[in-house]
């Protein structure tokens, strides 16, 4: 069964940081691309971050730029994000995603990230 | 980057009766549109991709449709299960944008 896991998620200062984790168990790690996606409290869904499966190639977006560095261990079969430089605004549901030939199969159950003093 | 609009933001529909979510892509993505599922406090599940194929064990009242710019889900006869929210997403460049989201209520 294809899984992914995340850990990591707690309350931080502003300013602050945390480490995300994301184990994935059921496929081949290593041949996908993989996704952070976040939702904030009664809010849609925002694409945070991408990497390809040998990690070479990565991407932000704008709102965390600078902050937030995805990677990858594909020995340990498990996908992280560093975030940095925390915000209120970075509040919410972090969920890692499968590239799925594009598309985002399957999702993590999502580990919650709050930023409050 | 791609804006993804969806109509309406909430839908009030009876159990038994037909669904029809609308999602409007601010340019062409051609067939790069996906559709997931997303119930409380569970995380987004895939129902559709390339605009009109179920994934693997979505039933089939679950429809999609569309291309260009215009798309559309349809659930042909809601079931208790299927209230919820709908996203779509286009995979048509980066970054992989989401629409704000459909809430399917019970009416």
């Amino acid at each position: 069964e294809v899984q992914l896991v995340e850990s990591g998620g707690d309350l931080v200062q502003p300013g602050g940081s945390l480490r995300l984790s994301c184990a994935a168990s059921g496929f081949t790690f290593s041949s996908h691309w993989m996704h952070w996606v976040r939702q904030a409290p009664g809010q849609g869904l925002v694409w945070v971050s991408h990497i390809s499966g040998d990690g070479s190639n990565t991407r932000y977006a704008d709102s965390v730029k600078g902050r937030f560095t995805i990677s990858r261990d594909n020995g340990k079969n498990t996908l992280y994000l560093q975030m940095n430089s925390l915000r209120a605004e970075d509040t919410a549901v972090y969920y890692c995603a499968r590239d799925s030939s594009a598309w985002f199969d399957p999702w993590g159950q999502g580990t919650l990230v709050t930023v409050s003093s | 980057e791609i804006v993804m609009t969806q109509s309406p933001a909430t839908l009030s529909v009876s159990p038994g009766e037909r669904a029809t979510l609308s999602c409007r892509a601010s340019q062409s993505i051609s067939s790069n549109l996906a559709w997931y599922q997303q119930k409380p406090g569970q995380a987004p599940r895939l129902l559709i991709y390339a605009a009109s194929t179920r994934a693997t064990g979505i039933p089939a009242r679950f429809s999609g449709s569309g291309s260009g710019t215009e798309f559309t889900l349809t659930i042909s006869s809601l079931q208790s299960e299927d209230f919820a929210v709908y996203y779509c997403q286009q995979y048509y460049n980066w970054p992989k944008t989401f629409g704000q989201g459909t809430k399917v209520e019970i009416k």
